[in-house]
């Protein structure tokens, strides 16, 4: 079935250094993507998306990286900081188009821990 | 500005009792969805609605699960006869767009069954 899958359950990284948040997805006509980061207690928060026409898309501080190829989504994070330390999920949107309701498959989540 | 409300916080209950959890989307959006998640675990789908459509309700674990939307705002997600295993943070998000949209999260439901 569909599955979206992180590469990794845990990333421990010194703050200052880059991160990168892997996952890979399985379903080819998915068409929209989305990382969240969710902290301890609370709801998922956009950090953000991009389109499967596009390969990379910048935010500040945050680049999400697209390889349709071999179905491949990566998050990185420059600059890490202690307040980055959470869960984070990709997501995918797999049926854009007519009937699409824009439902979410979410990833198992990885969880980035950020030492000092 | 307001985002989307969700209540009680926190719920618990002894099984096979009902449970009726709430969510206030942002003023606006027209898309609603219910999302479970388990401890550790990834969000898990559950039911859609958008303005007066059918709702899309291929992710309700059962029969005991069911939604309702009334005059395109509020929304209430109910479970019957409740289990352990449905023990986990019931999620409530809203959106402008129906489709490639970004869906802003309430804080959840954490619904304990004992």
């Amino acid at each position: 079935g569909e599955s979206v899958g992180l590469h990794l359950p845990t990333l421990s990284v010194q703050e200052g250094d880059n991160s990168i948040i892997n996952c890979a997805y399985s379903n080819s006509a998915s068409d929209y993507f989305i990382w969240y980061k969710q902290e301890s207690g609370k709801g998922p928060q956009f950090i953000i998306d991009i389109r499967s026409n596009m390969d990379k898309r910048q935010g500040q501080r945050v680049t999400v990286l697209l390889n349709k190829t071999v179905k491949h989504l990566s998050l990185q994070i420059a600059a890490t900081q202690p307040g980055d330390s959470a869960v984070y999920f990709c997501a995918e949107n797999p049926y854009l188009g007519s009937g699409n309701t824009g439902k979410l498959i979410f990833g198992q989540g990885t969880t980035l821990q950020v030492k000092p | 500005g307001a985002g989307v409300s969700q209540s009680p916080s926190n719920k618990v209950t002894e099984k096979g009792k009902d449970v009726e959890l709430r969510c206030d989307p942002i003023s606006g959006h027209t898309a609603l969805y219910w999302y479970r998640q388990s401890l550790g675990q990834g969000l898990e789908f559950l039911i859609y609605f958008q303005g007066n459509s059918a709702p899309d309700k291929s992710g309700l674990p059962s029969d005991r699960f069911s939604a309702e939307r009334t005059g395109g705002s509020v929304s209430t997600l109910t479970i019957q006869r409740t289990q352990q295993e449905d023990s986990a943070v019931y999620l409530c998000a809203s959106s402008l767009k129906v489709t490639g949209g970004e869906q802003y999260f309430g804080p959840g439901t954490r619904l304990t069954v004992t």
